[in-house]
């Protein structure tokens, strides 16, 4: 199993500029989210997933866009890139939201710069 | 509102030096609590879930211990390898899964 793969690794970006940050998983995980790594600041969750067709905010949302098509793709659209926005990125994924089974795992990350 | 502190920040240990991170934690109704560790450029891997006061979980030289309002991970005679970011995070009854993260322990093990 791959597990939880995100796309790029790497990102230079221009103000302004808008991309999408791909996550996939293949363990028919129902439960999916982003979140974002700052120095001193820890993980921080972005947006969350409980299912295809449900998305929800988290802790720091603005500027991000989600969407959940099918259970196996997460991805993340940064609408129109700030400074602000330069971070690592790292999508997980767990079994269950409700009951045991809900340790997330997580990709590789997403390195993003903006200048 | 729910939060997490780890302490200490960094942590510098000999190898064969055993000694405890610490996890406190504040949450309006423990789901579980989660300990991660990270190395540099790679996303956070999933080590041991604590889901109850008394509980303890062990894997190779690393055990997992929880309390009402705090977790210690022990490690055992550590060796070089064993250096890492350890990360803790709490879930909560009615999170919807998501998780609320401590700023981390940065461990070095000397040889």
């Amino acid at each position: 199993n791959a597990g939880v793969t995100q796309t790029p690794k790497f990102q230079v970006l221009k103000t302004g500029q808008s991309m999408t940050l791909q996550c996939a998983q293949d363990m028919n995980h129902e439960y999916m989210s982003w979140y974002r790594q700052d120095p001193g600041m820890g993980l921080r969750l972005i947006h969350y997933s409980v299912g295809a067709g449900i998305t929800d905010q988290g802790e720091v949302p603005n500027g991000y866009n989600v969407s959940r098509s099918t259970t196996e793709d997460f991805p993340l659209r940064l609408l129109s890139a700030a400074p602000s926005q330069t971070s690592v990125y790292f999508c997980a994924s767990s079994y269950s939201t409700t009951a045991f089974g809900t340790e997330a795992f997580f990709g590789q990350g997403t390195r993003l710069t903006v200048v | 509102e729910d939060q997490v502190t780890q302490s200490p920040e960094a942590l510098r240990l000999q190898e064969g030096e055993s000694s405890s991170l610490n996890c406190s934690y504040t949450v309006s109704g423990l789901r579980g609590l989660f300990w991660y560790r990270q190395d540099p450029g790679k996303g956070p891997e999933f080590l041991f879930t604590l889901y109850s006061a008394g509980e303890e979980k062990e894997k190779e030289r690393l055990k997992a211990t929880l309390t009402k309002k705090e977790s210690f991970l022990h490690i055992t005679a550590p060796k070089p390898e064993d250096s890492a970011t350890y990360l803790c995070a709490v879930q909560a009854f009615g999170s919807q899964g998501n998780l609320i993260f401590g700023k981390g322990t940065k461990l070095s093990v000397k040889p």
